[in-house]
């Protein structure tokens, strides 16, 4: 089955810690983009890609770094430096220039 | 990237057919109209996407007049299953520099039996 996958559903951490969310796609997508969601709120984008090896930051990006060494692959590292991290995280990836983007399942993170 | 207008919450009946309208006064004349729907905890799923007139898939269509400041996604005979957040956007059509979208905080349709 084709399609974009993102570990762990859940992700529980300390304040002060960093953590890594993972997001593979087989669906051969050049884009790829990470969104932020809180309750009863849209998405806001984080980070996107268009090509490996390069990115753009989105409009919420401090706080959070990426990195795309593969086509497939875009993970997400949440540091210490974001104030409010608990939310939910969803990872996308689209053919390049289009707005078709398909979702992951998303990665509940709750700082404790 | 343009902004969009729509209704916080909708209320519906099984059976209905349900009309959301989006307002977006500044949209380009490259920018494209998608709807996407998004369920509890899950994540957005692509709709329909349209430039200008009607387009109509399997689950929606979509009108857009011509001076393409509004759009409307027309649900036909909806379901509970329906029940969910839908969102507009607009955004840099083919051949853009980017495909970044920018995602509100959408329509809530709450479909009742």
């Amino acid at each position: 089955d084709g399609g974009i996958t993102q570990s762990p559903k859940y992700l529980f951490r300390k304040e002060g810690q960093n953590v890594t969310l993972s997001c593979e796609q087989n669906l051969n997508h050049d884009a790829m983009y990470w969104y932020r969601q809180d309750p009863g709120q849209g998405l806001r984008l984080i980070y996107y890609s268009q090509i490996v090896n390069d990115f753009q930051k989105g409009d919420i990006a401090e706080g959070y770094s990426v990195s795309r060494e593969k086509k497939e692959s875009f993970p997400l590292t949440v540091t210490s430096a974001q104030k409010n991290p608990t939310a939910f995280y969803l990872c996308a990836s689209s053919i390049a220039k289009t707005h078709e983007q398909f979702f992951g399942p998303g990665t509940r993170l709750t700082v404790l | 990237l343009a902004k969009t207008t729509q209704p916080i919450s909708m209320d519906s009946y099984e059976g209905q057919e349900v009309n959301i309208t989006c307002s977006h006064n500044n949209i380009a004349t490259n920018d494209y109209i998608t709807w996407y729907q998004q369920f509890p905890s899950q994540g957005p799923r692509f709709i329909i996407q349209g430039y200008k007139t009607k387009v109509t898939n399997e689950v929606a269509s979509l009108f857009i007049p011509a001076d393409r400041k509004s759009s409307t996604l027309s649900l036909p005979r909806v379901s509970l299953s329906d029940t969910a957040v839908y969102y507009c956007l607009v955004g840099d059509g083919y051949g853009g520099a980017t495909n970044k979208l920018i995602f509100g905080t959408g329509t809530l349709l709450a479909v009742q039996p």
